[in-house]
């Protein structure tokens, strides 16, 4: 079946540091690819998409590459803040039927 | 807009009763999906509408639970009897248009069954 499978967490960083959270899929076809990031006590909202192979995308420094040869899709951000700290989630929506499925999250700790 | 509304935000209820949990998607979305977010498991697709037809229940998790979508801004998820194992808390998202576009989320519903 379509499904997304992130790196298991909890991530726990140092302010300054490099982040890598890993997102690989399985879908048919040519799925669109999403990052989510849910603050606490709050609802997920969009953090980036790509909707192509070899599309990047990018806000507020993190950055994503969609990679059909390795059906991934990581998430980077080259230094990050206390103010990331968050849950990300990994998505993809399928043009066949129009849902969206997550990934189980990764939780993210940043310590200055 | 307000963006999606959902009610109520928190819910305790025993074990047994029926459960009802309400969500206002932004006006002219045409999709709209109800999620389960759990430690162990994540989030969960439990359900999705589109133009208010539901398309794929294969995640709800049993009979007990339905949901409904009467109009275009209006849906519910029902549980019934609830059991404390469904203690969660539900999101409902709802976008315009097709796959590449953006779901925007609720604040969530806290579910506690005791």
């Amino acid at each position: 079946g379509n499904s997304v499978t992130q790196m298991e967490g909890p991530v726990t960083l140092s302010e300054e540091a490099f982040l890598t959270i890993n997102c690989t899929y399985t879908a048919t076809g040519y799925p669109s690819l999403f990052w989510y990031v849910q603050y606490p006590g709050e609802g997920l909202q969009l953090l980036l998409k790509a909707t192509k192979a070899d599309d990047k995308g990018s806000n507020k420094g993190f950055e994503a590459t969609y990679r059909k040869e390795t059906t991934s899709f990581h998430l980077e951000k080259g230094s990050v803040q206390v103010s990331d700290s968050a849950v990300y989630f990994c998505a993809l929506s399928r043009v066949e039927n129009n849902d969206m499925r997550f990934g189980a999250g990764t939780r993210l700790t940043v310590k200055p | 807009d307000a963006g999606v509304i959902q009610s109520p935000r928190h819910e305790v209820t025993e074990m047994g009763q029926e459960v009802t949990l309400r969500c206002k998607p932004i006006s002219g979305h045409n999709s709209l999906f109800w999620y389960r977010q759990t430690m162990m498991r994540g989030l969960e697709l439990l359900i999705y509408f589109n133009n208010n037809v539901p398309i794929d229940d294969s995640g709800m998790p049993e009979d007990r639970f339905s949901a409904k979508m009467p109009n275009a801004s209006f849906s519910t998820l029902k549980i019934q009897p609830s059991e404390p194992r469904d203690s969660a808390v539900y999101f409902c998202a709802s976008r315009q248009g097709q796959s590449n576009t953006e779901a925007f989320f609720g604040q969530g519903t806290r579910l506690t069954v005791v």
